[in-house]
């Protein structure tokens, strides 16, 4: 079945502690990205990656990294969490980079939440 | 980004159709005219997309107004499934894979 999985489903950590959110799709897409929601404020892209080894940031980058060693995995990094990062959080991937004729896959959503 | 607007909510009963307007009258001549749809407590979910001609596919039709600057989503036969937020998002040709999403229209549909 053609998906996208993210991991962990749920997170609780505390201010500081450095973590990862996993994220593999199996259709050898191209273009991955994250996005975050909240509240009031939608869907945000953080970062993106039109292809292995190409990241760039998306609107609200700021205390998050990404990195991109294969094209199936686009892991989400939080170096030093801080409560403004508690959210909701999508990866996301489509097929080709650079079309906006193709169909985006979400995967099932992060919560994260950072005390 | 070319901008969208929508209802902030609409209603419908259960196995009637459902008409989600969008406006965009900014659309430029490359956008795209894309609509995804988020369940609760789900990641968004593609549903149909077009450019000029109006689309039809399994989950629903995309009616595109013959200047552009406006859309309609047609869901022919609501099911309490299809309660969700509905983002109409127009995705520029060149920059081709980021989607900008606005608020959407929340659909509630009564059973």
């Amino acid at each position: 079945e053609a998906q996208v999985t993210q991991n962990p489903r749920y997170l609780i950590t505390v201010t500081g502690k450095k973590l990862t959110v996993t994220c593999s799709q199996n259709m050898n897409h191209e273009y991955m990205s994250w996005y975050r929601q909240d509240p009031g404020l939608g869907l945000r892209q953080i970062y993106y990656s039109m292809n292995v080894e190409v990241t760039d940031k998306g609107d609200v980058p700021e205390g998050y990294k990404v990195s991109r060693k294969e094209k199936r995995n686009f892991p989400l990094i939080l170096e030093s969490p801080s409560p403004n990062q508690t959210s909701l959080y999508f990866c996301a991937s489509s097929p080709r980079s650079g079309f906006a004729n193709t169909e985006a896959f979400f995967g099932q959503g992060t919560r994260l939440t950072v005390v | 980004d070319a901008k969208t607007t929508q209802p902030n909510s609409m209603e419908s009963n259960e196995e009637e159709p459902v008409h989600l307007p969008c406006n965009h009258s900014t659309i430029s001549g490359t956008d795209y005219i894309h609509w995804y749809r988020q369940l609760p407590s789900q990641g968004p979910e593609y549903v149909i997309h077009g450019l000029t001609s109006n689309v039809n596919n399994r989950m629903a039709s995309l009616a595109i107004a013959e200047d552009r600057k406006s859309s309609t989503l047609i869901l022919h036969r609501a099911t309490l499934r299809d309660a969700a937020v509905y983002y109409c998002i127009l995705r520029d040709r060149e920059y081709g894979n980021k989607l900008v999403f606005g608020a959407g229209t929340i659909l509630r549909v009564k059973s």
